[in-house]
């Protein structure tokens, strides 16, 4: 398979514990975004990548976020002492792209369905 | 911040019947695209408009982008049940960072 992977698919986890996330994009794709969605809402970028450079974040993404793409190749995004807000799908993509272009198409991930109880 | 709105936000039609989304946005857009997601699955993009007025056809859709560049359209022609979904315009910004619409979930019975 050569599209956007994300795993787990599915995580359930009690309140305040911490989940991680990982993302193993299209392997020639530079750039790499987070995004979350909530039940009947659109995807909300939360951050991107290009290579290993995180170059922004959301104001979404609060202290208890952080994501990671070490090599510039996989990334993981890590919520720590979760709260039942943060129940959503945690969207990966990955797409080329330099600069401030935007023309290129971007590829998502299955996602990742987040359960806090 | 932007805001990107469609209507409407829900529609129910009968196959064979016409279907059309419409985005608007709060500023001007940078390029639009727009992206289909089934039930229980993720965003697939479907295509990108770049230009004002741009007109583009993909089989039964076709989308439009406004001259103003503050708007757009998709319209399925002859919906069958394979359309089922919700239909998101989204706003490429600056480095691909996607401001999505709200979205139009479309429902098609026989």
């Amino acid at each position: 398979d050569t599209g956007v992977s994300q795993d787990p698919r599915h995580k359930i986890t009690k309140r305040g514990q911490n989940v991680t996330f990982r993302c193993d994009p299209i392997s020639e794709h530079n750039r790499l975004y987070w995004y979350r969605q909530t039940l009947g809402q659109g995807p909300e970028f939360l951050t991107y990548f290009q290579n290993e450079a995180q170059l922004e974040k959301s104001r979404l993404l609060s202290d208890r976020f952080s994501a990671e793409r070490p090599k510039g190749s996989f990334s993981t995004l890590e919520i720590q002492r979760t709260e039942q807000g943060d129940s959503a799908m945690y969207l990966c993509a990955s797409s080329l792209g330099t600069g401030q272009f935007s023309g290129n198409t971007i590829y998502f991930g299955e996602g990742s369905w987040l359960t806090v109880v | 911040g932007q805001q990107v709105m469609q209507i409407p936000q829900y529609q129910h039609v009968q196959e064979g019947e016409d279907f059309t989304t419409y985005c608007n946005s709060s500023t001007t857009l940078s390029n639009i695209q727009w992206y289909k997601q089934r039930p229980g699955g993720h965003p697939v993009f479907l295509i990108q408009l770049v230009k004002s007025g741009e007109v583009k056809k993909q089989k039964r859709l076709t989308f439009q982008f406004g001259e103003a560049k503050k708007n757009s359209s998709l319209h399925i022609t002859a919906t069958q049940t394979t359309d089922v979904g919700t239909y998101f315009c989204a706003d490429t910004g600056t480095a691909s960072k996607l401001t999505f619409g709200t979205g139009t979930r479309l429902q098609v019975t026989l």
